[in-house]
């Protein structure tokens, strides 16, 4: 049973547009949201996180929207970079995220084409 | 760099021998995170540690996988008698409390013939 769901394995977007990645979970008690940006043959980098009792979170380029009651969140990236190109994996946790042990999406690898 | 540091990066054993992946986490960062990531899979949670303590293993199979985190020293997952469904990649992160974002490693891609 999948608690994390990322249903588009993949995403394709022009350099300088928009990107959104979309992300669903099934868990009510998930409280505490991550987004990780991944390269083939490295490890996952933390991008942005939002706690359950925000609705937003930015950084930069990155801006993370929650919609707690349709249990789905999302990630923009604006204006879209070839150098976002990337696997995109959604991370959850309960507890504030003290439960240490974070439930990740399948990903969705992104393509910026120049 | 100041990074999580795993290594090695790439081991291949043969079925039936031992697997030791170490684990050294960010300067400042006491809690220890293990992950395996399966072929086109996401990341599965395995086992959470701080300094000389097993918090959480919920997510490591019961027979023939340990994990520790010693005083000194980096953290180590072993992997005894290994079997071809063990071939992954294991990804530690490290973070410096509770709640704090996690931050990975490059992971070490464990290869079984």
């Amino acid at each position: 049973d999948q608690q994390v769901k990322q249903n588009s394995p993949s995403l394709s977007v022009q350099e300088g547009r928009i990107s959104i990645l979309n992300c669903d979970y099934t868990n009510s008690m998930f409280d505490y949201f991550l987004w990780y940006k991944k390269y083939p043959a490295e490890g996952p980098t933390f991008l942005i996180s939002i706690s359950s009792i925000k609705d937003k979170n930015e950084d930069g380029r990155f801006t993370v929207f929650l919609n707690k009651s349709a249990k789905h969140l999302s990630l923009h990236i604006v204006p879209s970079q070839p150098g976002d190109s990337a696997v995109y994996f959604c991370a959850a946790s309960s507890y504030g995220g003290s439960q240490g042990n974070l439930i990740f999406g399948k990903g969705t690898k992104l393509s910026v084409k120049p | 760099n100041a990074g999580v540091m795993q290594n090695p990066r790439h081991l291949v054993r043969r079925r039936g021998q031992e697997a030791r992946l170490r684990c050294s986490p960010m300067k400042g960062h006491s809690h220890v995170y293990w992950y395996r990531q399966l072929p086109e899979e996401g990341l599965k949670f395995m086992v959470y540690l701080q300094k000389e303590n097993i918090i959480d293993e919920s997510g490591m199979p019961k027979e023939r996988f340990s994990a520790e985190f010693p005083k000194e020293g980096p953290s180590i997952l072993r992997i005894q008698q290994v079997v071809r469904g063990d071939s992954a990649a294991y990804f530690c992160a490290s973070s410096p409390d509770r709640g704090q974002p996690q931050h990975f490693g490059d992971g070490t891609r464990l290869s079984i013939l």
